[in-house]
């Protein structure tokens, strides 16, 4: 596609529940990143992909936190057990020589 | 420390005039890459501007340009002539590193510019 796509657009979790967050990223475009951004702040990284394979993984707050890419291209970012502190925007970005291309996010809210 | 720094939480400029947010940075990288995103209320980060650390010039992109003292460690975003559509948050982020496309940006924590008609 055009851009970056990023599925659902918003997505209400009760607490405990295991959501899955999904990143279409623009066709050709190797690496791969997801960003959490909690309200009033800035984008903060999770993790990064180069093809298949997560090669930074060092920001996922924790062990709930999971993300893959089985085939180098879509990418699901899978939180388990959700927390209120969980409750944030989940962005994606791809990029291809230099440029990033973010997508609209997902807005998690944990109640 | 933080990496980068936006120390205007808010701005609010009459329209048409120029107005100049804020990024200092800090890294001991010789090679880094400096960005400046939009982010309008549909929360998508929409990208202006790109200084690199070895640039000569300081980067200009229509409206946009990019007041880069190195030595300082700033980098602030420029706005000429400011338009209502330009109302959002702006953020400052900061690659490490030469490969392109292959490292993590760092943002800041954001600027809020309301542009008043």
């Amino acid at each position: 596609g055009a851009g970056v796509s990023q599925s659902p657009r918003y997505k209400v979790a009760k607490r405990g529940q295991d959501v899955a967050l999904r990143c279409d990223p623009i066709s050709g475009h190797v690496s791969l990143f997801w960003y959490q951004q909690a309200l009033g702040q800035g984008p903060e990284f999770l993790t990064y992909f180069q093809n298949e394979a997560q090669l930074d993984k060092s920001g996922l707050p924790s062990d709930r936190f999971f993300a893959e890419r089985p085939e180098g291209s879509v990418s699901t970012l899978k939180i388990q057990r959700t927390q209120q502190e969980d409750s944030a925007v989940y962005l994606c970005a791809s990029s291809k020589e230099g440029g990033y291309t973010f997508g609209s996010g997902t807005r998690l809210t944990v109640v | 420390a933080q990496k980068i720094t936006q120390t205007q939480p808010g701005m609010f400029v009459q329209e048409k005039e120029a107005v100049t947010l804020d990024c200092t940075y800090d890294t001991s990288d010789p090679s880094y890459g400096l960005f400046w995103y939009k982010q309008p209320s549909s929360g998508e980060m929409i990208f202006l501007i790109y200084q690199g650390s070895y640039d000569q010039q300081n980067a200009t992109e229509g409206r946009y340009s990019l007041n880069f003292q190195k030595a300082r460690k700033s980098a602030n975003l420029v706005i000429s002539a400011s338009q209502l559509g330009d109302s959002a948050m702006y953020f400052c982020a900061m690659r490490e590193g030469s490969n392109f496309g292959n490292e993590k940006l760092t943002f800041g924590t954001g600027t809020r510019l309301t542009i008043i008609p």
